[in-house]
């Protein structure tokens, strides 16, 4: 029972697609998240929703559009993929939103590992 | 700007030594901070959370400490494994954010045989 799942794990596209990566999560959470991890390891936050209400754009490119059908899901879609896309994309759930006195462990996918060619 | 550090890049020990991170903070006085530990291929996993009124919280072989005036956490493992040997990072809330925890770059902790 995969607490918080996403699809694919592996995608190798060329530059100038358009691409998606879909998560979901069975853990009743009210918030999820996009990170993105680059080839230095550094993980950064990317967006960040609650109850399906956008919180977080952390000055990621319009290239990216998050969707959220529900609390369950949050997906990301890529147009016009970069070389610079290339990197391994994590989605993320937690309780409740994080702030300043509410904590909010993140519990994370797997990753989905992208490469523009 | 605020900022999170964890200041090595890798830390190799013996089998059955304490292994000790560090992370330390600038320009923020955040509630609390999470520990979490990432494998190769895997996404982090939650492992301890320490808030601003707790000098110390174990979990097994584990220890965090928070020192608000230093602006520092360590993270220690007792008796330590080569099961230990994984990516380490330190996340905090970012100061008047809601929902944006930010993650310091990791140490990768080495546990030889």
């Amino acid at each position: 029972d995969t607490a918080v799942s996403q699809t694919p794990k592996y995608l190798v596209t060329q530059m100038g697609n358009d691409k998606s990566i879909k998560c979901e999560q069975n853990l009743g959470h009210d918030t999820m998240y996009w990170y993105k991890q680059d080839s230095k390891k550094f993980l950064k936050i990317m967006f960040s929703y609650n109850n399906k209400e956008l919180i977080i754009n952390e000055t990621v490119p319009n290239r990216f559009s998050p969707k959220s059908p529900d609390k369950a899901h949050l997906n990301l879609h890529i147009n016009s993929l970069e070389l610079g896309d290339s990197a391994v994309y994590f989605c993320a759930s937690s309780p409740r939103l994080a702030s300043g006195t509410s904590t909010g462990e993140l519990f994370f996918g797997e990753g989905s590992r992208l490469t523009v060619l | 700007s605020q900022k999170i550090e964890q200041n090595s890049e890798a830390l190799n020990i013996q089998e059955g030594k304490t292994a000790t991170l560090t992370c330390n903070y600038t320009n923020y006085s955040p509630a609390y901070l999470q520990w979490y530990r990432q494998d190769p291929g895997r996404g982090p996993v939650f492992l301890l959370l320490i808030r601003e009124n707790e000098k110390e919280k174990r979990k097994e072989r584990l220890k965090v400490t928070f020192d608000t005036t230093l602006k520092q956490s360590l993270f220690h493992i007792t008796a330590s494994q080569p099961a230990d040997s994984a990516t380490y990072l330190c996340a905090l809330v970012r100061e008047g954010s809601q929902g944006n925890l930010i993650f310091g770059k990791g140490t990768k902790l080495s546990v030889k045989p």
